[in-house]
């Protein structure tokens, strides 16, 4: 399973883009990019997933290298309600159950 | 459509007593797994199964047994509780049929203390 870093903790303001970067150095050729956000005393939700290149959604935009050992979440003007943990994944093509959640990024974001 | 339901929502456990967690998810959704998640950590994966009848170990799965006799449940039974499973335990669901590859969905949790 590839593994992944990211930052511990960001911090922004609101209205402001924020990016938060994972590198994964020994992705796989059929892994999948996902990300996942979690609020404090929820379970986690699926935000975007790519395979390379870029992918938007109405939630955020995924930016992959060419050499994909390393992608980019981009949430654009964020707001308070933004605050979570979000946490970058890599696994293969057709899912696995093994998928490995690290211990994310704390983004917080300030009035 | 509920989704991914988890009871209870609160326990509390003494060292050596058992339980079970229970999870159901009205989505017709193949796969289902259980987590546990410490404060400050991310999810590791107890337990999941890949369809009926079919389960398999995740990182962490001493302490714990799962079975999965239907589709939509997949109770999590804790033997004898110890205070390092003091836990808050997620249940999540997926079906690589209808959704994309590694998109789960996830219960709201079960805040589980062992005293």
């Amino acid at each position: 399973l590839a593994k992944t870093t990211q930052p511990i903790s960001m911090d922004s303001y609101e209205g402001q883009e924020v990016n938060i970067t994972c590198s994964h150095n020994n992705i796989a050729t059929n892994d999948y990019i996902t990300w996942y956000q979690q609020f404090p005393s929820q379970g986690p939700r699926f935000i975007i997933q790519g395979y390379k290149t870029k992918v938007t959604n109405e939630v955020a935009s995924l930016f992959i290298p060419a050499d994909r050992k390393s992608s980019t979440l981009s949430l654009p003007r964020v707001s308070l309600s933004d605050t979570a943990v979000y946490y970058c994944l890599v696994g293969t093509q057709g899912g696995s159950e093994k998928l490995v959640f690290g211990k994310g990024t704390k983004l917080t974001v300030n009035p | 459509n509920a989704g991914v339901t988890q009871t209870p929502k609160f326990q509390v456990l003494k060292t050596g007593q058992s339980m079970t967690l229970q999870c159901a998810q009205d989505m017709n959704h193949e796969y289902m797994s259980w987590y546990r998640q410490d404060p400050g950590m991310g999810l590791r994966l107890i337990h999941y199964s890949v369809g009926a009848g079919i389960t398999d170990q995740g990182e962490v799965p001493n302490g714990y047994n799962v079975s999965r006799s239907t589709t939509e449940d997949f109770p999590l039974r804790l033997l004898s509780a110890a205070p390092s499973q003091t836990s808050v335990y997620f249940c999540a669901s997926r079906s690589p049929a209808n959704h994309r590859d590694n998109e789960q969905f996830f219960g709201p949790g079960t805040r589980l203390t062992v005293l």
